[in-house]
């Protein structure tokens, strides 16, 4: 079972706000990821980081940012929430080598975000 | 990373084996190929993966072949909480997980 937690599940916010999703994981692992998948499509990789101070921008432009202080650490920032924001966002990590069966990408339950 | 098609869905009866195919003909030898699986917009969720030999673990079997350009997942005996979409994902270990469409399984009573 993978332990790599989300909060909030759910959030329901106005137009403007600042709002930060958090993402834990308790398996040391180096690298993490943030996807944005919209009701029956695909998953869009936005956001990853490879350790501590370090943070890229995936496939899909966001206007999210992200940060990587420690190691369980990668939470996501929108400095002011708009409708199109509106979307799961889902947080996941990985870790060891090529091929081994820890290398494998762990997902945590995702957060449902409407922006009203 | 290497391309893959999966047909976009499949019905598979309560018991029976869903037998799931994934083509990926531009695969390179160094790509390992994965399959994950998401029920009802959850987070994915890992069930196997392989470079070169057919793989089984509890939850599935993968069988590759031998010129490793297609793939098939097999779920023995599957049951409606099997019914997801399943990903198949080619990549190299630098490269991130690209998630395509998928095939939407659906478990028929």
């Amino acid at each position: 079972e993978a332990d790599i937690y989300q909060t909030p599940r759910y959030l329901v916010i106005g137009t403007g706000k600042k709002i930060t999703l958090e993402c834990s994981q308790t398996m040391g692992h180096d690298k993490m990821y943030w996807y944005q998948q919209d009701p029956g499509m695909e998953l869009h990789l936005i956001h990853y980081s490879y350790g501590v101070n370090s943070t890229e921008k995936g496939d899909l432009s966001s206007e999210s940012t992200v940060s990587r202080i420690r190691t369980e650490h990668f939470p996501l920032t929108l400095e002011s929430a708009r409708p199109s924001h509106t979307s799961q966002y889902l947080c996941a990590s990985r870790g060891g080598r090529e091929g081994g069966t820890w290398e494998t990408q762990y997902f945590g339950p995702g957060t449902r975000l409407l922006v009203l | 990373d290497a391309k893959t098609t999966q047909p976009p869905s499949m019905d598979c009866a309560e018991g029976r084996a869903a037998n799931l195919p994934c083509n990926h003909s531009t695969i390179s030898g160094n790509e390992y190929v994965y399959w994950y699986r998401q029920i009802h917009s959850q987070g994915p969720q890992y069930i196997i993966h392989g470079l070169k030999n057919n793989e089984t673990n509890e939850m599935a079997s993968l069988i590759i072949t031998e010129d490793r350009k297609s793939s098939t997942l097999i779920l023995p005996h599957a049951t409606l909480r099997d019914t997801a979409v399943y990903y198949c994902i080619v990549r190299s270990g630098a490269n991130n997980l690209f998630f395509g469409t998928g095939t939407r399984l659906t478990v028929i009573p």
